[in-house]
């Protein structure tokens, strides 16, 4: 069967150190992956995209790479302060598909700990 | 230069009720969707609106749940007979498919979300 999943439910960190969610997924063959924020009370918000054949994607303090092989993605947070406490979302684009594809993770919702 | 809104933000109704949810896209935007949150869970797609296609309406859990998109802009999600397992956040989302030399693209814009407490 066809899934994507999210690595925990809840991620602890100390502030300053390196935050890292996991997506993988199985049985899909994504055109890209995107990752969102959502906080309490809010719709997610886009922060990233990356295509199948990209390893690795910057913006600022975010980092997230694309392994095809291991059909996985992960969200890197560096420098991690408490204001990046929410929840992140997976979200792929299967190949073959129009608009409409677009398939969500359950999200790992992230704690940064002053 | 507003995002998507929604309407009520909040909604509390008997059961047995029928509700009716209002989402305004971003102004241009040819895609439409809405999804349903419910509390520590993963976004459930519930219908597609794509220009004057016909909607995928494949998400939708019960034949209680409709949806319409009026002139290509704003949409309507109606519950009849509501439910307590209707609780939930629901949450539209407007998009715009880009073509690049890497394929097509499209971000979605989440509004609010509508908070719908069924008693």
């Amino acid at each position: 069967s066809q899934k994507i999943e999210q690595n925990s439910e809840a991620l602890n960190i100390q502030e300053g150190k390196t935050a890292t969610l996991t997506c993988n997924y199985t049985n899909y063959s994504p055109a890209y992956l995107q990752w969102y924020r959502q906080d309490p009370g809010r719709g997610p918000v886009f922060l990233l995209l990356i295509r199948e054949n990209e390893k690795e994607k910057r913006k600022e303090r975010l980092k997230v790479t694309f392994d095809t092989t291991l059909k996985q993605s992960l969200f890197h947070i560096t420098a991690s302060q408490p204001a990046d406490s929410a929840t992140y979302l997976c979200a792929l684009m299967n190949y073959g598909g129009s608009q409409g594809n677009l398939i969500f993770g359950k999200g790992t919702k992230l704690s940064v700990k002053p | 230069g507003a995002g998507v809104s929604q309407s009520p933000s909040n909604k509390v109704t008997e059961k047995g009720k029928d509700v009716e949810l209002r989402c305004d896209p971003i102004s241009g935007h040819t895609a439409l969707y809405w999804y349903r949150q419910s509390l520590g869970q993963g976004l459930e797609f519930l219908i597609y609106f794509q220009g004057n296609s016909a909607p995928d309406k494949s998400g939708l859990p019960s034949d209680r749940f409709s949806a319409e998109r009026t002139g290509g802009s704003v949409s309507t999600l109606t519950i009849q007979r509501t439910q307590q397992e209707d609780s939930a956040v629901y949450l539209c989302a407007s998009s715009l498919a880009l073509q690049t030399s890497g394929g097509w693209e499209e971000t979605q814009y989440f509004g609010p979300g509508t908070r719908l407490l069924v008693l």
